[in-house]
């Protein structure tokens, strides 16, 4: 089973700043990695599929790189708006449990 | 509207047994892979159970395997999950969600619903 970390657990950010999150694979996805947001109360939303590709309707602010064990969401701006918990996600082996990380809470500092 | 709407949780007492359902809606579900995945209070995503599109294939995490069963009716587009021996872990809010085939062996998940909550206790 693959094992996904993510880092950090939190993230305090001021509006407008640069956020960097990370996430780790215990081994090899090849770039078969998506990223999530989820607010309280709300449905997870697809942010980032195959590494790097954003979903329909994705902002441009956010971006996703890398692939084997590391990757990166990055968000250019923080808005209002994308204060909450982000998951990665490996969809490259069987089977799928622990396909999710721990999460990272972006907050407002 | 493309939509997936939760419903079936509720308090329930250990050992005890509860039916949940996903009505889809805006897409043609039976071309869909499905899944269930949870969410414990305070915690992160867990995943526990997936169906092809034409229900032959179900696979169920280790952690619910022989107590849950999971289940679709491409007619009436909607997805269950039967809960069987429920235990305290069990306690969550549990998502439908659409599963899309990518590159690897297995599914990222492109269509959320915004979950239902089961409650486990005595």
């Amino acid at each position: 089973e693959i094992v996904m970390t993510q880092s950090p657990a939190t993230l305090s950010v001021s509006p407008g700043e640069r956020a960097t999150l990370s996430c780790r694979a215990s081994q090899s996805v090849s770039t078969n990695l998506a990223w999530y947001q989820q607010k309280p109360g709300q449905a997870p939303r697809l942010l980032i599929y195959g590494a790097s590709t954003r979903a329909t309707g994705i902002p441009a602010r956010f971006s996703g790189s890398g692939s084997g064990t590391e990757f990166t969401l990055t968000i250019s701006s923080l808005q209002s708006e994308d204060f909450a918990v982000y998951y990665c996600q490996q969809y490259n082996n069987w089977p799928p449990e622990g396909t999710f990380g721990q999460g990272t809470k972006v907050e407002i500092k | 509207e493309v939509q997936l709407l939760e419903s079936g949780g509720g308090l329930v007492q250990p050992g005890g047994s509860l039916r949940l359902s996903c009505a889809a809606s805006g897409f043609t579900f039976s071309i869909s892979d499905m899944t269930w995945v949870r969410q414990a209070p305070g915690k992160g995503l867990e995943w526990v159970s997936v169906i092809s599109d034409d229900g032959r294939r179900t696979y169920c995490a280790d952690s619910v395997k022989g107590r849950f069963t999971i289940s679709r009716d491409n007619s009436g587009n909607t997805l269950y999950l039967q809960m069987n021996s429920l235990r305290l872990e069990d306690t969550a809010v549990y998502h439908c969600a659409r599963g899309m085939a990518g590159a690897g062996t297995s599914w990222y998940f492109d269509l959320w619903g915004r979950g239902t909550l089961v409650t486990v206790s005595s």
